[in-house]
């Protein structure tokens, strides 16, 4: 069982949909999760981190945390062609403290 | 635009070859951390410096060797090159008492080995 695991995908919605993103992992201890984006070509950057159970809200995007279920989720609403993008989930380790990734989900936005 | 610049850009080396990658840290940040990504892949962490010191590694073999100078700018070197070591190798720096994960990446250094 892969430590961070997430659909490759792709996974295509039409403009101005919600773009859900689902992320597993399998360490109970861990504390932190976040999501990063990657364009293609480019680094990952940070778009959302969260610490508690349920959700957390930043603009169009909304983090949702299930820590029982070992569930992490990231909702895109209004989704614009400039999110198609790759979607990395990553999540704190309780022993290493150090970040691990999942392989990412690839998304589509269709005009 | 992070802050965090790496060189080269871009490089091919073949097999057995040695490498040295640089980053050059944001202002104020003290850790270094560095991760390789494949094609397809997420970021697998290498290991970090803090303070000129090794601070945590991930599970790569010794042939991967890293430094970090006063100026808080680090060098990634690989040697014995091998073809699977073929990826972007990312650099991020972090300030102190900054959220583990809160992490600011270069643009990378993309490596190609033949």
């Amino acid at each position: 069982q892969k430590e961070v695991e997430q659909n490759s995908g792709p996974l295509s919605v039409p403009e101005g949909a919600i773009a859900s993103l689902n992320c597993t992992y399998s360490d109970r201890g861990s504390q932190s999760f976040f999501w990063y984006r990657q364009y293609s070509g480019k680094s990952p950057e940070l778009i959302m981190s969260i610490y508690s159970n349920g959700d957390k809200e930043d603009g169009r995007f909304t983090a949702q945390l299930n820590k029982a279920s070992q569930y992490v989720s990231l909702l895109i609403r209004d989704s614009q062609p400039s999110d198609s993008a790759t979607y990395l989930c990553a999540v704190g380790s309780s022993n290493t403290g150090k970040l691990i990734f999942g392989q990412g989900t690839t998304l589509q936005v269709k005009p | 635009e992070t802050g965090v610049t790496q060189s080269p850009t871009h490089l091919i080396k073949t097999r057995g070859q040695q490498v040295t990658l640089r980053c050059s840290s944001q202002s104020g940040h003290n850790t270094v951390s560095w991760y390789q990504q494949a094609l397809g892949q997420g970021p697998q962490f290498i290991f970090q410096y803090y303070r000129e010191e090794e601070n945590g590694r991930g599970n790569f073999p010794p042939r991967f060797s890293g430094l970090q100078f006063p100026n808080y700018s680090s060098e990634l070197n690989v040697n014995a090159l091998e073809l699977d070591d073929s990826a972007l190798y990312l650099c991020a720096s972090s300030f102190p008492g900054q959220a583990i994960g809160e992490l600011f990446f270069g643009e990378g250094s993309r490596l190609t080995v033949l």
